[in-house]
């Protein structure tokens, strides 16, 4: 049973394009993260929310705790965008992770 | 910017062995994660460690596994008798804060462990 859904599993797009990565989870959380996995593996933090909105530069992510949805928009892609996107959420002090968005943005 | 740091990058050792996987988390953190991604599959959480002991662990953790806090910089991932399923990316995180807190993660670079 998976905690935490994501999807689309795989995403290609054009150079400027707008971008939408989803994530549902079915547990009750106090937080949900968004992760960037660069493609030699190493984790970056991006957003860390459990309300609402926040904004960092291209990137946006938006949080429905009574749908228990949340969405990671890129703005304006680029090439150096491409990477692995994970959704993870801290529910009773335990993690669970999606199984990531493998974005690749073609110039 | 200070950063999680964690050594060796790439582990190889053979089946049954032990393995120590080191992690410097930033130094004003008080809450320290352990995590791996077996190649192809998904992040797993294994152990969360405050305060000088484990405040949560995974079914994943059982007893090969063990965690240490030796000294007041490294956090160690400790694997008795490896098997050939461990070989996975481990990964260290450290917040500030954890738990019911919200506080971002900060991560380290991972160490590649191969088990042969």
């Amino acid at each position: 049973k998976n905690e935490v859904e994501q999807s689309p599993q795989n995403l290609t797009a054009q150079e400027g394009e707008f971008i939408t990565i989803n994530c549902s989870y079915s547990v009750g959380i106090s937080a949900l993260h968004w992760l960037q996995q660069h493609p030699g593996g190493g984790i970056v933090s991006l957003f860390m929310l459990s309300s609402g909105k926040k904004k960092h530069g291209r990137l946006i992510a938006t949080i429905n705790i009574q749908e228990k949805h949340s969405s990671l928009h890129i703005t304006a892609s680029h090439p150096r965008d491409s990477a692995v996107y994970i959704c993870a959420v801290l529910s009773l002090s335990q993690f669970y992770f999606g199984t990531g968005t493998s974005l690749t943005v073609i110039p | 910017e200070p950063e999680v740091t964690q050594t060796p990058s790439h582990q190889v050792t053979q089946m049954g062995q032990e393995v120590i996987l080191r992690c410097v988390p930033i130094s004003n953190h008080l809450y320290f994660y352990w995590y791996r991604q077996i190649l192809g599959q998904k992040v797993e959480f294994l152990v969360s460690f405050y305060n000088n002991e484990i405040s949560e662990k995974s079914e994943i953790f059982d007893d090969q596994f063990s965690v240490e806090r030796p000294d007041g910089s490294n956090f160690t991932l400790k694997i008795r008798s490896t098997k050939l399923e461990d070989s996975a990316m481990y990964f260290c995180a450290s917040s500030v804060q954890g738990g019911t807190y919200n506080s971002p993660l900060h991560f380290g670079n991972g160490t590649r462990l191969t088990v042969t």
